[in-house]
Parts: structure tokens; sequence; C-alpha cells
């Protein structure tokens, strides 16, 4: 079936270096991938829309300056966490959908962003 | 807007006992349910899924999830629960066609007592 594979899985980092994580669809083309962020023990929560081609679409009170989304291709899309403070810290998961419907959407394992 | 809701936060169950994990949502057109569950640290596992048709959706694992639309409900259960069940599920809603993320609830946590 359809994966989504994400990378880093665990990363720690000093506090005002930046940290770029990586989003690609294994087997399937996605115009269209999503990010989301997620605090200890609780939801997740949408962070942006990334669109191939184009710029993303982020969610109110999201910082596009901090979190730089780039969708080069249609299997690859990137999160970049500029300057990241300990208030950074959070795991940030991926999806993705073959096609125009949801009814197929893969998530990516996550990535554990620690900031010390 | 749509929206989910998630009244257990925290559910503790014996093993073996029956399981049902409340959810309610909001959405203006006719909805597409599912049921993910997390372990610590890990990404989330897709349970099952609602769009149309049957509404009692059998998934993997054994759990099942039953819609009603009168209720805006859109419960999980498992009639016997196992040790390795323990873990957050959390119920979310979207959009059948366009490529629209979806909306999770808050999360219920699950702890099997021996």
């Amino acid at each position: 079936g359809a994966v989504v594979s994400q990378h880093p899985s665990r990363v720690i980092c000093k506090s005002g270096t930046s940290v770029k994580i990586e989003c690609r669809s294994l087997d399937f083309q996605a115009t269209t991938m999503f990010w989301y962020r997620q605090f200890p023990k609780q939801s997740l929560m949408l962070m942006a829309t990334s669109n191939e081609g184009s710029k993303a679409t982020y969610e109110q009170g999201v910082e596009k300056d901090k979190f730089l989304i780039n969708h080069a291709s249609l299997t690859l899309s990137t999160l970049t966490v500029t300057s990241a403070h300990p208030e950074d810290s959070s795991f940030y998961i991926c999806s993705a959908s073959p096609g125009a419907v949801n009814e197929k959407l893969f998530f990516g394992s996550g990535t554990q962003l620690s900031v010390l | 807007a749509q929206s989910v809701t998630q009244p257990d936060i925290h559910i503790t169950v014996s093993e073996g006992a029956s399981l049902e994990l409340r959810c309610n949502y909001s959405y203006g057109a006719t909805p597409y349910l599912f049921w993910y569950v997390q372990s610590p640290g890990q990404g989330l596992q897709l349970l099952l899924k609602y769009f149309s048709g049957d509404t009692l959706v059998q998934g993997i694992k054994g759990f099942e999830a039953e819609f009603k639309r009168s209720q805006s409900s859109f419960n999980l259960r498992k009639p016997s629960v196992h040790w390795s069940d323990a873990a957050e599920y959390f119920c979310a809603v979207g959009a059948y066609t366009g490529r629209r993320a979806l909306t999770f609830g808050s999360g219920t946590r699950l702890q099997v007592q021996p």
C-alpha cells in the first residue's frame, strides 16, 4: 500500500538552529501534503497545507517565517523550523493523499523535535 | 467549521472487557469519519473509516464503529479489549473530496488493567 515516509524520526537541536523535516510519498504523487503539530498529550493541530509548486497555506496563528514549507516536487514536502526555541519542541506529522479523494490518506510516522 | 468532540479524556478498562469510545462531530456536509490509534512517540495508524454505505464499519484489530447521523456520532467499539490496545485514540472528520486536512478530536487515552 501507499506509504508516506517522514525523516528524521527524532531530532535534538540547540536553540537558535534550524531543523528540516522531510515528508515523502514513496509510491504515489501528492500535489498536496499536510503538516500537523502535536504537543504532549494533546491532539493534532493542522499547521499548514503544502501545495506542490506554490506557496503553502498556513493556519491562523502559525508563523510563516518560523515554519518554512517547501513542496518542490510531487513526492517531497519539507518543513523547516527556523531559529528553533524550546517552545517549538513538539511532535510533527505529515500526511498525504494519492488523489483528490481523501478516502486514501496516509500519515508519516512523525518527527519528535526537542530544542535544548 | 467542522469540529470533533471526544468527551472522554481517559478511560480504564479491564482486559477482556468491552470498550466504547465516544466521538461526536460537527460538519456541514456529509462527513468522512476516521478513527486512528497512536502509541507513545509513534505516528497514527488508521483503525477504520466511514464515508457512505453500511453505518457499521469494521476495522482492524477487532474494532468497529457505528455512524449515527441523527446523533452526529461515530463511536468506536471493541467487544474484548487486549492489553496491547492501550494507546491514544483519535477520532477525525474530513471532507471526501478536495485536498483538505482532517480535523481531529482531542483524543482518548485508553488504559487496560490486567
